[in-house]
């Protein structure tokens, strides 16, 4: 089992649609997660962090963790042709210090 | 801040010859990360540094990859000698200390004929 995993999609959704990305993580000692988004021929960019269980909100991004069932998302409301790029989910593993990338889930957003 | 500075973007080499890749942090930042980006195996680390000390090499592929971090200011990842497998973006990335989020290099593609 990897340690952080993702769809690896794509996920299609009409513009204006509330995008839903998922990822699971096996390390019950993960204590923060990052959602990245990397466009195509381009670096990864951190877009949220999230350390306690609930939701954490910044405009149009939301994410959720649950540490019961291991599982931290991403909601995008109000989707645009602008989010269409790959999402990574990453969190810190083996002591603290190195991020683990899940694989990323491809968004398209669609006019 | 200029961010995380990587040289070249590109690099075409043959087979069996030395690769150099470059890397500027952001001043300030106490770790430098190396990373490996395929489509099969997403990005994968490679190794990181604290203070210019390396202190995870585990993922290293093997004895051809070798990094170091003469100062903190400049970290090089070199592959000698090289072979098409090692086709890739490499990705370098900086944080400082206490806080989690890295900042990512623009990459370097290689591509080894």
């Amino acid at each position: 089992q990897k340690e952080v995993e993702q769809n690896s999609g794509p996920l299609s959704v009409p513009e204006g649609a509330i995008a839903s990305l998922n990822c699971t993580y096996s390390d019950r000692g993960s204590q923060s997660f990052f959602w990245y988004r990397q466009y195509s021929g381009k670096s990864p960019e951190l877009i949220m962090f999230i350390y306690s269980n609930g939701d954490k909100e910044d405009g149009r991004f939301t994410a959720q963790l649950n540490k019961a069932s291991q599982y931290v998302s991403l909601l995008i409301r109000d989707s645009q042709p602008s989010d269409s790029a790959t999402y990574l989910c990453a969190s810190y593993t083996g002591g603290g210090n190195k991020l683990t990338f899940g694989t990323g889930t491809q968004l398209k957003v669609e006019l | 801040d200029a961010g995380v500075i990587q040289s070249p973007r590109h690099e075409v080499t043959e087979m069996g010859q030395e690769v150099t890749l470059r890397c500027k942090p952001i001043s300030g930042h106490d770790y430098l990360f190396w990373y490996r980006q395929t489509m099969m195996r997403g990005l994968e680390l490679l190794i990181y540094f604290n203070n210019n000390v390396p202190i995870d090499d585990s993922g290293m592929p093997e004895d051809r990859f070798s990094a170091k971090m003469p100062n903190a200011s400049f970290s090089t990842l070199k592959i000698q000698p090289s072979e098409p497998r090692d086709s890739a973006v490499y990705f370098c990335a900086s944080r400082r200390d206490g806080y989690y989020g890295y900042t990512f290099g623009s990459g370097t593609r290689l591509t080894v004929v």
